[in-house]
């Protein structure tokens, strides 16, 4: 069974930074592109953003919204995926789910993690 | 980007009866390579993750009952429960994944009348 688990969310001031992590289990990892989805509380979802296996050369992309401040990353050899957001707004708080990408499809997602960005 | 555009808002409908919510996007989302629409719906339960419905805009997940069905191609998509039951008071959401950036309908609250 896949299982995809979130960590790392908080509080934090504008400004600030922050780094999620994603620990992956249940499927073989490296062979997957993941994502990023976030959801602001009461509101819908929001792509952030990207990060494709080796055999794509781990190419990123992210959502206009956050591209400059996040970066995405992963380390297939821990199953794990990376979420660093620097220069964090206020607009930036949401739910922050990390999700496989199975040919296209966003299939599995984990239970997410609440970022809160005020002062 | 693409537009994802759906209604209603929100729906009201009576348990066994049908419930239909419609997507358009702002392109089409036809993969030429596979003739298919890049196209999922999903189903959010408070406090819950969304949980895949439909892909290729009318291919059931795994597990998924057969009450729900996908149709649509090109811009228009529907997603029809054929009979209402009460665990599928959620709210639902289309998705197109043709291109980056992904993009995702406002989404459709669902309840029982």
């Amino acid at each position: 069974e896949v299982h995809l688990v979130e960590s790392g969310g908080g509080l934090v001031q504008p400004g600030g930074s922050l780094r999620l992590s994603c620990g992956a289990s249940g499927f073989t990892f490296s062979d997957h592109y993941m994502e990023w989805v976030r959801q602001p509380p009461g509101k819908g979802l929001e792509w952030v953003g990207r990060i494709r296996h080796k055999a794509h050369s781990y190419i990123t992309e992210y959502a206009a919204s956050v591209k400059g401040r996040f970066t995405i990353s992963r380390d297939d050899s821990n199953n794990s995926l990376y979420l660093q957001m620097n220069s964090l707004k206020t607009e930036d708080t949401a739910v922050y789910y990390c999700v496989r990408n199975d040919y296209g499809r966003l299939d599995s997602w984990g239970q997410g993690t609440l970022v809160t960005v005020s002062s | 980007d693409i537009v994802m555009t759906q209604s209603p808002d929100s729906l009201a409908v009576s348990l066994g009866e049908r419930a239909t919510i419609n997507c358009k996007s702002s392109q089409s989302v036809l993969y030429s390579s596979n003739n298919k629409n890049s196209l999922v719906w999903y189903q959010q339960k408070p406090g819950q993750p969304p949980k895949l419905l439909i892909y290729w805009a009318s291919t059931r997940e795994s597990g998924v009952p057969d009450r729900f069905s996908g149709s649509g191609s090109g811009t228009d998509f529907t997603l029809t429960i054929s009979s209402l039951q009460a665990e599928d008071v959620a709210v639902y959401y289309c998705q197109q994944y043709y291109t980056t950036p992904l993009t995702f309908g406002g989404g459709t609250k669902v309840e029982i009348k």
